[in-house]
């Protein structure tokens, strides 16, 4: 399966735009990216997620480089409610899913 | 509408004994799937159904074990349960497999076994 890279943690101020970067280098042509993030003692949360399009949806924006090998999450005005860790997955398309595959994702500091 | 919902949310067994864990998806959702969460290993996959049909298998022993209702309610099993089984168990429900449109998951079962 294709992998991602994030960074381990990541500290903005509240009300200001976040940007969560990621790798995925070997993404194939029928990956999806997904984004989801986790708060404390809750299950995961879907953000959002994209094939080649940028997207924007009310919780926040994904900007898919053009080659596909990475792409950006975008908090626009960060809140004390977005401190979580933000997981960046791939998930082929169609048949053969293997079901989402977390890797440590960015823990996500915000301070007030 | 109501979100997944997983019962019980908190368990404790006792090594050996065997467990089942319920959980209920947004209705109109198909697709279940499980998760098992441990701070040593994240969270990892171990099983999908859609339409009473498992679909996708992670890499967990036989012991772990699950099945899909007719009105997609699933369960999950755990046989002889050992320590290391100890964990947050998630269930996330999607109008499809594969999940091409986002699972969104319940607050999971929180197992402990001594």
């Amino acid at each position: 399966d294709a992998k991602t890279t994030q960074p381990n943690s990541m500290e903005s101020n509240e009300e200001e735009p976040v940007h969560l970067p990621c790798n995925h280098s070997t993404i194939s042509g029928t990956d999806y990216i997904h984004w989801y993030r986790q708060l404390p003692s809750q299950g995961p949360e879907y953000v959002i997620h994209g094939l080649t399009s940028n997207v924007n949806n009310r919780m926040a924006s994904l900007a898919i480089a053009e080659d596909r090998k990475s792409s950006t999450l975008i908090l626009h005005r960060a809140t004390l409610r977005d401190a979580a860790v933000y997981y960046c997955i791939l998930s082929r398309s169609g048949g053969g899913a293997d079901g989402l595959t977390f890797g440590k994702g960015t823990h996500l500091i915000i301070q007030p | 509408k109501a979100g997944v919902t997983q019962t019980p949310r908190y368990l404790i067994k006792t090594r050996g004994q065997q467990v089942t864990l319920s959980c209920s998806p947004i209705s109109g959702h198909r697709s279940v799937s499980w998760y098992q969460q441990t701070p040593g290993q994240g969270l990892q996959f171990l099983f999908e159904y859609f339409s009473e049909t498992q679909r996708n298998k992670g890499n967990f022993p036989g012991r772990f074990s699950g099945r899909q209702f007719s009105n997609s309610r699933s369960e999950m099993n755990v046989s002889t349960l050992e320590l290391g089984d100890s964990a947050l168990y998630l269930c996330a429900s999607s109008l499809t497999w594969g999940g091409q449109r986002g699972y969104t998951f319940g607050s999971g079962t929180r197992l402990t076994v001594v």
